[in-house]
């Protein structure tokens, strides 16, 4: 079974500029969680969706958001775009009976 | 904030046994103790779960101690490939929405 994939693996943007990074999950998951991850607050759960609604959310700005589709790929945007928010920013799937979250390579953002 | 302390760093030669300890004083009834380890710039990967009983699977072993106020993962033969920072992760498992708090790790160094 494939895993987890994120795409772009690697994306340069400056300030100011918005972006979308996608996921897609394990065959068959119906759970998709986003986490970002920085030297200095390490990893930060940011939300889940869960058959197309966002069924959890952590403590970032209205910045950040996300969706999921009928298929259950999804995608977060980041508007206006902050040096802070550079990051590896990580997608974790979770389904098929069980209850562990599986990662994806995650997508490395660099603002400028 | 996480729920575990973990000491921050253990060293390990090749081949040996690895024990990282987890300290969970606070762990509720229905919570799991879950581990994920995470190598370089990757997405953390799931090693293994329990909730009070002994856990094994090919990768490692989980012990809960009776009080389940600490565990221990146990890497039985550790090889240069098991370098990476290892997470121990309390939470209640019952449901995709719980989101995984992560605390700081333990960097496993392992030696050849």
């Amino acid at each position: 079974k494939a895993g987890v994939t994120q795409t772009p693996r690697y994306l340069i943007k400056t300030r100011g500029q918005q972006v979308t990074l996608s996921c897609s999950p394990i065959s068959g998951h119906r759970s998709v969680s986003w986490y970002q991850q920085t030297p200095g607050q390490g990893l930060q759960f940011l939300f889940e969706y869960f058959s197309e609604t966002q069924r959890n959310k952590g403590n970032f700005p209205g910045r950040f958001s996300g969706r999921q589709f009928s298929n259950s790929r999804s995608e977060m945007n980041v508007s206006t775009l902050e040096l802070g928010d550079s990051a590896l920013y990580l997608c974790a799937s979770t389904g098929g009976g069980g209850y562990e979250q599986y990662f994806g390579p995650g997508t490395r953002l660099t603002v400028t | 904030d996480a729920k575990t302390t973990q000491p921050p760093s253990m060293d390990c030669a090749e081949g040996r046994a690895a024990n990282l300890p987890c300290n969970h004083s606070t762990i509720s009834g229905n919570e799991y103790v879950y581990w994920y380890r995470q190598i370089h710039s990757q997405g953390p990967q799931y090693i293994i779960h329990g909730l009070k009983n002994n856990e094994t699977n090919e990768m490692a072993s989980l012990i809960i101690t009776e009080d389940r106020k600490s565990s221990t993962l146990i890497l039985p033969h550790a090889t240069l490939r098991d370098t990476a920072v290892y997470y121990c992760i309390v939470r209640w498992a019952q449901g995709g929405s719980e989101k995984l708090v992560f605390g700081k790790g333990t960097k496993l160094t392992v030696n050849p």
